[in-house]
């Protein structure tokens, strides 16, 4: 079974421009969740779908967007990049409600905002 | 407000010893917890994970600890191996919602 996909795997950007990237999960799965990880404060919860719905969302500014397709396949849009926007986006799916169902995640986007 | 806390950034054993990594939670609705490896330039892989109605569960080589009175758990790698020189992520949830991530604590197993 293939794992979960990310592309881009890099990404340069300056800042003001507006980036879009894309998760496939793992077949099967319907929940799908970003994080953002920045050196020292670990993996900071962005949002999660399930079946094209927002069911959660973290404390991040409203550039920071997201949606799900029918295909469960998923993708988080920033606009107005920032320097600090600077970092590691992981998306992980599992099969149902992600806070007891084990996530796998994909290996990431990293995207650099000069 | 970071409701999981691994104070420890870093923590350096040798070979064929224990390795004990901490966490600490603040939200006493947690239910679950979990942990997570990461290696340089891949996602994190989920490692070991524990219910709050347990206090103790063991998988191989690594066991997770809850102590909920105290809002701690830990994850105990024996022996430890150079091939588990990674960074460890605890993570908590409540109620089957949102995961909450630690800041990681990065693994050196010396050999």
């Amino acid at each position: 079974k293939a794992g979960v996909t990310q592309t881009p795997r890099y990404l340069i950007k300056t800042r003001g421009q507006q980036v879009t990237l894309s998760c496939s999960p793992i077949s099967g799965h319907r929940s799908v969740s970003w994080y953002q990880q920045t050196p020292g404060q670990g993996l900071q919860f962005l949002f999660e779908y399930f079946s094209e719905t927002q069911r959660n969302k973290g404390n991040f500014p409203g550039r920071f967007s997201g949606r799900q397709f029918s295909n469960s396949r998923s993708e988080m849009n920033v606009s107005t990049l920032e320097l600090g926007d600077s970092a590691l986006y992981l998306c992980a799916s599992s099969f149902d409600r992600q806070g007891t169902d084990t996530q796998y995640f994909g290996p990431g986007t990293r995207l650099t905002v000069l | 407000d970071q409701q999981v806390k691994q104070n420890s950034p870093s923590l350096s054993v040798q070979e064929g010893r224990i390795s004990i990594l901490n966490c600490d939670y603040t939200n006493s609705m947690f239910d679950y917890f979990l942990w997570y490896k990461k290696y340089p330039a891949e996602g994190p892989t989920f490692l070991i994970s524990i219910s709050s109605i347990k206090d103790k569960n063991e998988d191989g080589r690594f066991t997770v600890f809850l102590n909920k009175s105290a809002k701690h758990l830990s994850l105990h790698i024996v022996p430890s191996q150079p091939g588990d020189s990674a960074v460890y992520f605890c993570a908590a949830s409540a109620g089957g919602f949102k995961t909450i991530f630690g800041a990681g604590t990065r693994l050196f197993v010396k050999a």
